[in-house]
């Protein structure tokens, strides 16, 4: 099955630091995305990278910026870490191919990185 | 636009009865409809979908879901709990695009 690893489960922060959430996936997914997820909110599209070099933002995009450099990997950049982006933050793949039958259709989440700003 | 909701924030059963979560979609064409499943300290985990066909879906893990176009529904169901069962479960909708919906996530207890 398609793995997504992020490379941090916890991370605390200090509040003006830049961070970088680094998410890796193994099976060749055109798709990337990165989620944050706070409670009563549920999930929040923050960039959407549909291919190499590709981006598009999502819901909530402002205080980030992401980088793809590889097809693998997706990096999510907080350019300067405020307390109120103390979330969890979930990255996601897919294959980029859409049919109405789409049997194969879902999204590979990694386990998500825990980041505390203070 | 098109959402999902979940109105029931937090449910809990008892070990061995059923469940229901609820789910309500909102878009006028037909919708594609997921139901994720998040473990303590792990990634969501696709359950089942809705794309079309017969309206009564099986998932993993002893799961299915009805598709209710009259109700606007997307129910989850578990004939029978198990304490493994307790999560944080997500509707999800889709037109086709990478933009998926997801709904505020139903927090599951399982009392043994």
């Amino acid at each position: 099955d398609v793995k997504v690893t992020q490379s941090s489960r916890y991370l605390v922060k200090r509040t003006g630091e830049k961070v970088f959430l680094e998410c890796v996936q193994d099976m060749d997914h055109e798709n990337m995305f990165w989620y944050r997820q706070d409670p009563g909110l549920g999930l929040r599209l923050i960039y959407f990278s549909y291919d190499v070099k590709m981006k598009e933002k999502g819901d909530i995009p402002e205080g980030y910026s992401v980088s793809r450099e590889k097809k693998e990997r997706f990096s999510l950049i907080l350019e300067s870490a405020s307390t109120n982006q103390t979330s969890m933050y979930l990255c996601a793949s897919r294959r980029d191919r859409w049919d109405s039958s789409a049997t194969n259709e879902k999204l590979f989440f990694g386990s998500g990185t825990q980041l505390s700003v203070l | 636009a098109q959402s999902v909701t979940q109105p029931d924030i937090h449910i809990t059963v008892s070990e061995g009865a059923s469940l229901e979560l609820r789910c309500n979609y909102s878009y006028g064409a037909t919708p594609y409809l997921f139901w994720y499943v998040q473990s303590p300290g792990q990634g969501l985990q696709l359950l089942l979908k809705y794309f079309s066909g017969d309206t009564l879906v099986q998932g993993i893990k002893g799961f299915e879901a009805e598709f209710k176009r009259s109700q606007s529904s997307f129910n989850l169901r578990k004939p029978s709990v198990h304490w493994s069962d307790a999560a944080e479960y997500f509707c999800a909708t889709t037109s086709g695009t990478y933009k998926y919906i997801f709904g505020t996530g139903t927090r599951l207890k399982v009392l043994a």
